[in-house]
């Protein structure tokens, strides 16, 4: 079975700094995908980024970017210029690409604080 | 597109009695999943739908819980006999299909939150 661990339980950051949250994750698959998604307080998860595990080149969106290292089986999720906006938890979560694959595994979360 | 959405928001409920929970999915998506996320942790899978067929279900699901999706559009969530251990925030998402990551990608619902005192 896929398991998917975020390390740090909270992280801090000033207004307009970068932060990187890690995620590592174990799978004894080769294809599979990677998913970053945002819980704001008492607010829905929305998808941040994803990445395809056959994809060498790095996702980015605008001011979120991954760093996927395949043979270290790490995905960390790099937040620039932070905003306010961005104070939440933050979920790595895995996904199988096979046809029987479908369910999210998701890590613990990582808060994350926005000083102003 | 109006989103995935579930009601109700929020269900307290006394020990023993029956709760169902509804969600709505984004309207073309043809699969539609339930998580239980307790507080403080990530979300766990339940159960997922392929339009009307539930095709998996987790150990988490136990004889008490059943979900439904009569007719492939939204879905319910029943949970007999509640347990305190049953609180938790349940959450349903919904994606296109199969097709890669982008098609597959599953969209969130706000949650139920359930409350069992």
């Amino acid at each position: 079975a896929q398991t998917v661990t975020q390390s740090q339980p909270e992280m801090s950051v000033q207004e307009a700094e970068t932060v990187t949250l890690s995620c590592t994750y174990d799978t004894s698959e080769s294809d599979y995908y990677l998913f970053w998604y945002k819980q704001p307080p008492s607010r829905q998860m929305i998808l941040v980024i994803r990445q395809e595990a056959y994809k060498q080149q790095n996702a980015t969106e605008n001011r979120f970017s991954v760093n996927f290292q395949k043979a270290a089986k790490s995905f960390s999720l790099k937040i620039s210029d932070s905003q306010l906006g961005d104070a939440a938890m933050y979920f790595c979560a895995y996904r199988s690409a096979s046809s029987a694959g479908n369910k999210l595994t998701f890590g613990g979360g990582t808060r994350v604080l926005v000083k102003p | 597109d109006t989103g995935v959405s579930q009601n109700p928001r929020h269900k307290i409920t006394k020990r023993g009695q029956n709760v169902t929970f509804r969600c709505d999915p984004i309207s073309e998506h043809n699969r539609l999943y339930w998580y239980r996320q307790t507080l403080g942790q990530g979300p766990e899978f339940l159960t997922y739908f392929q339009n009307e067929a539930q095709l998996e279900k987790s150990r988490l699901l136990s004889d008490r819980f059943s979900a439904e999706r009569p007719k492939g559009s939204f879905s319910t969530l029943e949970i007999q006999r509640t347990e305190q251990g049953d609180s938790a925030m349940y959450l349903c998402a919904s994606s296109l299909g199969v097709g890669g990551a982008t098609r597959n990608t599953q969209y969130f619902g706000p949650g139920t939150r359930l409350t069992v005192l």
